[in-house]
């Protein structure tokens, strides 16, 4: 099973202010099959990011993701107040399809 | 539009059986992987099982796997997910979810549509 670990677990910055999360995984992700997820309080996921760096459907340009191997990164570029939720990882290239723990971004 | 509704879900004792249901609309339902996964009160996101879209692969996380079983009706536009033997380590909202890409076992593919969830209680 692969573990993914995302770091900070809480991030505390102010509207305007660039993001950058991190996730980390205990081998190799396959082919960068490795997405990011925005969850909001008492909302589903919403898909941001898949294959490590493309935009899923209407997703803003403010929002990008980079990396392969086992180091990943979600770069906010310009926190919009919507923006401020947990984001998760999660890599799909071999079963079981894990989740990273989340990282909340909290307005400071 | 593209959308996924569950049902099912409620308060049941530690034991018994429960099965939820995701019913799809505004996309070929026959044509997808699908997924469910949950969350526990207050904790991350966990992914539990897959379905190839055409129903012959199957795959489990550990910790569900022999207890809970996916299945889909293609007829029905309908995902399921038989679970026994629950625990109160089962208590979550469970969502299911849309693979991205068609004709695929599941697996390779980002949850790209997501349902509302629906809860379990698994408690005495």
């Amino acid at each position: 099973e692969i573990v993914l670990t995302q770091s900070p677990a809480t991030l505390s910055l102010s509207p305007g202010e660039r993001a950058t999360l991190s996730c980390g995984a205990s081998q190799s992700v396959s082919s960068s099959y490795l997405a990011w997820y925005q969850q909001k309080p008492g909302l589903a996921p919403r898909l941001l990011i898949y294959d490590a760096s493309s935009r899923a459907t209407g997703i803003p340009d403010r929002f990008s993701g980079s990396g392969s191997g086992t180091d990943f990164t979600l770069t906010i570029s310009r926190l919009e107040p919507e923006d401020f939720a947990v984001y998760y990882c999660q890599q799909y290239g071999s079963s079981p399809f894990t989740f990273g723990g989340g990282t909340k971004v909290e307005i400071k | 539009q593209v959308q996924l509704v569950e049902s099912g879900g409620g308060v049941v004792q530690p034991g018994r059986s429960l099965r939820l249901s995701c019913a799809a609309s505004g996309f070929t339902f026959s044509s997808y992987g699908m997924h469910w996964v949950r969350q526990a009160p207050g904790k991350g996101l966990e992914w539990v099982a897959v379905i190839s879209y055409d129903g012959s692969n199957k795959y489990y996380a550990d910790s569900v796997k022999g207890r809970f079983t996916i299945s889909r009706d293609n007829s029905k536009n309908t995902l399921y997910l038989q679970m026994n033997s629950l625990r109160a380590e089962d208590t979550a909202v469970y969502y299911c979810a849309k693979s991205q890409d068609s004709y695929s076992y599941g697996g390779n593919d980002a949850f790209d549509i997501w349902g509302q969830g629906t809860m379990v209680t698994v408690s005495s």
